[in-house]
């Protein structure tokens, strides 16, 4: 069964039209992250959550915005996307294990740029 | 600044044979390393992981190496199978609000040949 569910998992959109990327979870993980990964590079981290406490990377730009209305849902909003925005978006979660943490990530939704 | 270096960035290996990938860091801050194995299409899946107390870890046919006073880790994965084929990131952690914030190397393909 599916633990972190990506919609959609393919998405097309026009240069500045905004677009809304979703994410939600099975796990009642209080932790989630959006991470950006283009293509043969590392994922980059953009936001996480702790419950309702956001947390904004310091380079993430001023396009990106995320919500996160309740422990199971998470959005990540890009205002204005640019070509440079087309990527994979992946979100993932995360919680505490004893001395360790579980982590899953969703399959990703596929950003493309037109 | 690159701050997870990872080497190499492909690796082709004969079935049966060890593939090892290496990582190094510079903050020592850092305090626990996960290692995720990523195919293409799909979310990156965390595989193994470990803390700097200590030296090494095994899961199956994977076994992290770990040298505190060298800012070094590794992966080894035994008797590498065609299904091992995927990227592989390395990783290293800090903790903060509640939650451990994961920063990746860029990357290894690895390649099973038959």
């Amino acid at each position: 069964d599916a633990m972190v569910i990506q919609n959609p998992r393919y998405q097309v959109t026009q240069f500045g039209k905004p677009v809304t990327l979703s994410c939600s979870q099975t796990l009642n993980h209080n932790v989630m992250y959006w991470y950006q990964q283009k293509s043969s590079q590392a994922p980059k981290l953009l936001f996480h959550y702790y419950d309702k406490d956001f947390n904004n990377e310091a380079d993430t730009p001023d396009n990106f915005q995320s919500r996160r209305p309740n422990t199971s849902f998470c959005f990540l909003d890009i205002r204005s996307p640019g070509l440079g925005d087309a990527a994979m978006y992946l979100c993932a979660t995360s919680r505490e294990v004893g001395v360790s943490y579980e982590q899953y990530f969703g399959p990703g939704t596929r950003l493309t740029v037109t | 600044q690159q701050q997870v270096k990872q080497s190499p960035q492909s690796l082709i290996v004969q079935k049966g044979g060890i593939s090892i990938i290496n990582c190094a860091y510079e903050n020592t801050a850092f305090d626990y390393f996960p290692w995720y194995q990523q195919f293409p299409g799909k979310g990156p899946a965390l595989l193994i992981a470990i803390r700097p107390d200590v030296s090494e870890k095994k899961e199956g046919r994977f076994t992290i190496s770990f040298n505190k006073s060298a800012k070094q880790f590794s992966l080894h994965i035994m008797d590498s199978q065609p299904g091992d084929s995927a990227t592989y990131f390395c990783a290293a952690s800090t903790y903060s609000g509640g939650s451990y914030i994961p920063t990746f190397g860029r990357g290894t393909s690895l390649i099973v040949h038959p």
